[in-house]
């Protein structure tokens, strides 16, 4: 089985500067996609970034970019200019695609705890 | 479209009634999936369907717990009868084929007391 580790579970950043979240997991299988969800307050779950593990190339979108360390199993989260809008609990979660083994569902980790303060 | 939708979004109940989540996935996706979340144990999946039918439910935490999908359009979680250790948020998402992403609903904060 999958595990997705998220070793903070809060971190706090200032509004404009930069915050890396991090994730580890483990997995036996060669190819997965890895996404990083955000959970408002509304408690509504948004993707805001993937990775396909055969992609060496780093996934970004717009303020959000991660670091795909494979070998390593890690999968971090940066976020440049930090808005108050970014607060929120970040969700790693992982995905396989052998579906005998993961069944296409997501493995989350347990959350971090973002608040951008002014 | 509206996205994946589920009712009702509250729920309060006593413990030992029954009670019913439903979820409307998004119209064309084929895999339906149902999250349950808590402080303790985070997000975690109880079971999915593909073309309507269970593929894994060994998440559903006991026999109390039961899930139908009588159709490609609708789903039901139901709890039977109820404790209040089953107070979470439920969650519905579904995912069209081999797609990556899944589509979560808003989900239902269920509080049994």
């Amino acid at each position: 089985a999958q595990t997705v580790t998220q070793s903070q579970p809060e971190m706090s950043v200032q509004e404009a500067e930069t915050v890396t979240l991090s994730c580890t997991y483990d997995t036996s299988e060669n190819n997965y996609y890895l996404f990083w969800y955000k959970q408002p307050p509304s408690r509504q779950m948004i993707l805001v970034i993937r990775q396909e593990a055969y992609k060496q190339q780093n996934a970004t979108e717009n303020r959000f970019s991660v670091n795909f360390q494979k070998a390593a199993k890690s999968f971090s989260l940066k976020i440049s200019d930090s808005q108050l809008g970014d607060t929120a609990m970040y969700f790693c979660a992982f995905m396989g695609r052998d579906q005998v083994h993961s069944g296409y569902a997501l493995n989350f980790g347990k959350g971090t705890s973002l608040l951008v303060t002014p | 479209d509206a996205g994946v939708i589920q009712s009702p979004r509250h729920e309060v109940t006593e413990m030992g009634q029954e009670v019913t989540l439903r979820c409307k996935p998004i119209s064309g996706h084929d895999y339906l999936f149902w999250y349950r979340q808590t402080m303790m144990r985070g997000l975690e999946l109880l079971i999915y369907f593909n073309n309507n039918v269970p593929i894994d439910d060994s998440g559903m935490p006991e026999d109390r717990f039961s899930a139908k999908m009588p159709n490609a359009s609708f789903s039901t979680l139901k709890i039977q009868p109820s404790e209040p250790r089953d107070s979470a948020v439920y969650f519905c998402a579904s995912r069209e084929g081999h797609l990556y992403e899944q589509y979560f609903g808003p989900g239902t904060r269920l509080t049994v007391t």
